[in-house]
């Protein structure tokens, strides 16, 4: 089985620049997660999709963070604009249903200059 | 969520086992212990959960002692690509909207 791709693998910008980051997850899996990992921290969760609903997304800085998952599928997290302490690695997970193990991808690592 | 108490660290020696212990002293009925483990530059990795009973599967040991108050994950013959960074938390079963809420896991350094 495939696991969830990420892209892209490293991104570079500057502060106040837009950034996006895209998940494909596990075929048929329902549940999608974005989380954030600042260096020597564990992952913080940003927000929870069930299909295209949203679940949580109580840890989502809402005034420059959005994601969406429109079709139920493919799941795209944008920044804009970028602050310094967004710098951090982005991880997508998926599993088939909320209550099941979390598979995570190998996340897109940002860098705010 | 109930929080959980590891220690930052640990060394083990190659092929010995590897017991990594959690304590979760506030862990609800509903609430199952969870372990995942982070290889340097990769996403996190799922490895074992358990509610009450002891579960085994191909990569480890999962240890819950009787009152469910601490955990021991146990990898029975650690080799060098078992180092990294290992995460126990406890999540709600039955809440579909409970996060799994990662602290700051003990990094595992197994030794030659």
């Amino acid at each position: 089985e495939a696991g969830v791709a990420q892209s892209p693998r490293y991104k570079i910008i500057e502060k106040r620049q837009s950034v996006a980051f895209w998940c494909n997850p596990i075929s048929g899996h329902a549940t999608l997660y974005w989380y954030q990992q600042i260096l020597g921290q564990g992952p913080k969760l940003l927000i929870q999709f069930q299909n295209n609903g949203v679940v949580d997304d109580s840890q989502l800085p809402k005034d420059r963070f959005s994601a969406e998952r429109l079709k139920g599928v493919d799941s795209t997290l944008k920044i804009q604009p970028a602050k310094l302490e967004d710098s951090a690695v982005y991880l997508c997970a998926s599993s088939s249903r909320w209550n099941q193990p979390q598979h995570f991808g190998d996340g897109t690592r940002l860098s705010i200059l | 969520d109930a929080k959980t108490t590891q220690p930052p660290s640990m060394d083990c020696a190659e092929g010995r086992a590897a017991n990594l212990p959690c304590n979760h002293s506030t862990i609800s009925g509903n609430e199952y212990v969870y372990w995942y483990r982070q290889i340097h530059s990769q996403g996190p990795q799922y490895i074992i959960h358990g509610l009450k009973n002891n579960e085994t599967n191909e990569m480890a040991s999962l240890i819950i002692t009787e009152d469910r108050k601490s955990s021991t994950l146990i990898l029975p013959h650690a080799t060098l690509r078992d180092t990294a960074v290992y995460y126990c938390i406890v999540r709600d079963y039955n809440n579909a909207g409970n996060m799994l809420t990662f602290g700051g896991g003990t990094r595992l350094m197994v030794k030659p």
